[in-house]
């Protein structure tokens, strides 16, 4: 079945403690990125990838890393985090940029 | 970057209404505009969208139409039902750098 999948789904933690999301897709798919869901604000793009090795900032990319060392993971990766990285986290795939976009199932982070 | 704006943030119809739901963007370079869909705890799925060598397109119940000269798109909805009842995020990615700009939702009732 072709999907996209993050883990975890829920996670809490508290501020400055080092957290990593992991996002994976099984379709082939060139473009990978990551978004923030917070209300009132819609979707906003965190980092955004167009093939291995090559990544680059969304809207919002403070306080987050991405890599892309295969072409199926990219996982989002918080050094530092703080409460106002609370948020619902997507990640998404699609054939490339410009398409249909898949999304995961969401992970909800709660930063206390 | 891109602008989208989305309007109304708030659609209340009667079932069997029509809804309609209306985007601006700001960079011309934009040429291609999707429409997610989000039911209430789940993830964004694409429902129709359209490219700017078209000025309308159809499936079923739901169509899009463009405007490049105004640089505004819309989704409408006919005959609205009650499992039509969701958040609705219009997007104008920018191609040559693959950002993905999304507007900031329209939650949309539909009153059986």
């Amino acid at each position: 079945e072709a999907q996209v999948t993050q883990n975890p789904r829920y996670l809490i933690t508290v501020t400055g403690k080092k957290l990593t999301v992991t996002c994976s897709q099984n379709m082939n798919h060139e473009y990978m990125s990551w978004y923030r869901q917070d209300p009132g604000l819609g979707l906003r793009q965190i980092y955004y990838s167009m093939n291995v090795e090559v990544t680059d900032k969304g809207d919002v990319p403070e306080g987050y890393k991405v890599s892309r060392k295969e072409k199926r993971n990219f996982p989002l990766i918080l050094e530092s985090p703080s409460p106002n990285q609370t948020s619902l986290y997507f990640c998404a795939s699609s054939l490339n940029g410009v398409d249909e976009q898949y999304f995961g199932p969401g992970t909800r982070l709660t930063v206390t | 970057g891109e602008n989208v704006e989305q309007h109304p943030s708030t659609l209340s119809v009667q079932e069997g209404d029509s809804a309609v739901i209306k985007c601006t963007y700001s960079d011309s370079a934009s040429n291609y505009f999707p429409w997610y869909k989000q039911e209430l705890g789940k993830r964004p799925q694409l429902i129709i969208d359209i490219r700017s060598n078209v000025g309308e397109k159809k499936d079923q119940r739901i169509a899009v139409t463009l405007n490049k000269t105004a640089k505004h798109f819309s989704l409408h909805i006919t005959e609205t039902q009650p499992e039509d009842s969701a958040v609705y995020f219009c997007a104008a990615p920018l191609p040559d750098f693959n950002k993905f700009y999304f507007g900031s939702g329209t939650k949309l009732n539909v009153k059986p």
